[in-house]
């Protein structure tokens, strides 16, 4: 069946250098995305979201990138900070206006090295 | 913290019993979602209710019963337990269910069926 996709299990990164997270998806009917992290022992918290028809959103020191084109989604963090380590999830709305039914990704585990 | 109080944080039961997991979804919030994290199948979404009603259906099997009460806290019943059922079980809440909203997640219930 159709499923949302990490490229990378697992990332280090220096602290203060910039992460790239890559997700593939594969419903082309998707129009809704959003990147969640989860601490451990935690839930999933909202980081940001994107709408199909946009490539770009911003946020604070995230920002998400969408091309619908091949169906990549990505999450870049600027400056990464030690606490910025958790699991990373990008999630996709199947189910269109009303729900909030979310399709979930295998998650990547990013990894700040102090 | 997110506002969603999950109810309770840890449960050990044996193969064959039944539990019920509560939330508590945000002041004002009408959505309820019951999500299941498990190592080898991550974030599947289970079931959603909107206002008392159920709204959509996940990956949740008929074992597995929830229900949204008129003060809109939710319940999920976990029945015939399986060791397969040993996972996270996360509820999220959002003020209307709709693709414009942000979903928050509780800390999650881990149950352990041994």
């Amino acid at each position: 069946g159709e499923s949302v996709g990490l490229h990378l299990p697992t990332l280090s990164v220096q602290e203060g250098d910039n992460s790239i997270i890559n997700c593939a998806y594969s419903n082309s009917a998707s129009d809704y995305f959003i990147w969640y992290k989860q601490e451990s022992g935690k839930g999933p918290q909202f980081i940001i979201d994107i709408r199909s028809n946009m490539d770009k959103r911003q946020g604070q020191r995230v920002t998400v990138l969408l091309n619908k084109t091949v169906k990549h989604l990505s999450l870049q963090i600027a400056a990464t900070q030690p606490g910025d380590s958790a699991v990373y999830f990008c999630a996709e709305n199947t189910s269109g206006a009303g729900s909030y039914q979310l399709t979930f990704g295998k998650g990547t585990k990013l990894s700040v090295i102090p | 913290d997110s506002g969603v109080t999950q109810t309770p944080k840890h449960l050990i039961t044996a193969t064959g019993q039944r539990v019920t997991l509560r939330c508590s979804p945000r002041s004002g919030d009408l959505s309820v979602y019951w999500y299941q994290q498990s190592l080898d199948q991550g974030l599947q979404f289970l079931i959603q209710y909107y206002n008392g009603e159920e709204r959509a259906k996940g990956n949740i099997l008929e074992r597995f019963s929830a229900q949204q009460f008129p003060d809109l806290h939710s319940e999920l019943n976990l029945s015939s337990l399986e060791l397969g059922d040993s996972a996270l079980y996360f509820c999220a809440s959002s003020p209307d269910g709709g693709m414009n909203t942000e979903a928050f997640f509780g800390q999650g219930t881990r149950l352990t069926v041994v």
